[in-house]
């Protein structure tokens, strides 16, 4: 079955520190990526997705995301974080060369920034 | 941008009881919307994939009959959870998808059967 596995489940730094987070899904098809944000008390919003292209996506507040299909991995980073990036983090993957699938999600990452 | 509204938020019931929620696109039609669960730590678990018109389409053991999904209009899918139980407390979250604005999530809504 298709899965989504992050590695770093809970992730503490300090402010301006650089931030990468992993995601890897296992599926040998064609894939739409995506990365969510939770701010606590708040609905999941997207931060960045890949559907085709540059393999190096750009998000809002910052973040980019690499595609490296040949490692089926879709790594989140951020040169600089701060306090406010204190959230749960989600990598997901939908199925399929158009965006209609169901979305499946990895365990998600808490992160959390010192000031 | 797209908008989707959650309601309740919030909900307490006592065992054995049915509590409904709703799930409403607010400014655009969505044919197809998909409800998750999350677990305390944990990721969002797909329940179904509930269709305009359609009987809704339920993941690998989810029970159909307990979680009663209803997507009768483009813009209102409903999720209701009978006879609950505390086993059922949880987070639940709904996602409608457009081909404009892809997925746009719920608030999710917070069930506690006492």
């Amino acid at each position: 079955a298709q899965s989504v596995s992050q590695h770093n489940h809970h992730v503490i730094l300090s402010e301006a520190a650089s931030l990468e987070l992993g995601c890897n899904y296992s599926y040998g098809g064609t894939v739409n990526l995506f990365w969510y944000v939770q701010y606590p008390g708040q609905h999941l919003q997207l931060l960045l997705k890949y559907f085709s292209g540059d393999p190096l996506v750009k998000g809002i507040k910052g973040f980019e995301a690499e595609f490296i299909k040949s490692k089926f991995s879709f790594n989140l980073r951020k040169p600089s974080v701060q306090w406010s990036d204190t959230a749960e983090y989600f990598c997901a993957v939908s199925l399929g060369s158009s965006n209609t699938g169901k979305l499946i999600f990895g365990q998600g990452t808490t992160l959390q920034v010192k000031p | 941008g797209a908008v989707v509204s959650q309601h309740p938020s919030r909900v307490i019931c006592k065992s054995g009881t049915s509590v409904k929620i709703e799930c409403r696109s607010l400014d655009f039609q969505a044919t197809t919307m998909f409800w998750y669960r999350q677990f305390p730590k944990k990721s969002l678990m797909l329940m179904a994939t509930s269709n305009e018109g359609s009987k809704a389409t339920y993941e690998q053991g989810v029970e159909k009959d307990k979680f009663l999904i209803n997507h009768a209009s483009l813009t209102l899918s409903t999720l209701t959870v009978t006879s609950a139980h505390p086993e059922d407390s949880s987070f639940y979250i709904c996602s409608a998808l457009t081909d404009r604005n892809g997925y746009t999530f719920g608030s999710g809504t917070r069930l506690t059967v006492v």
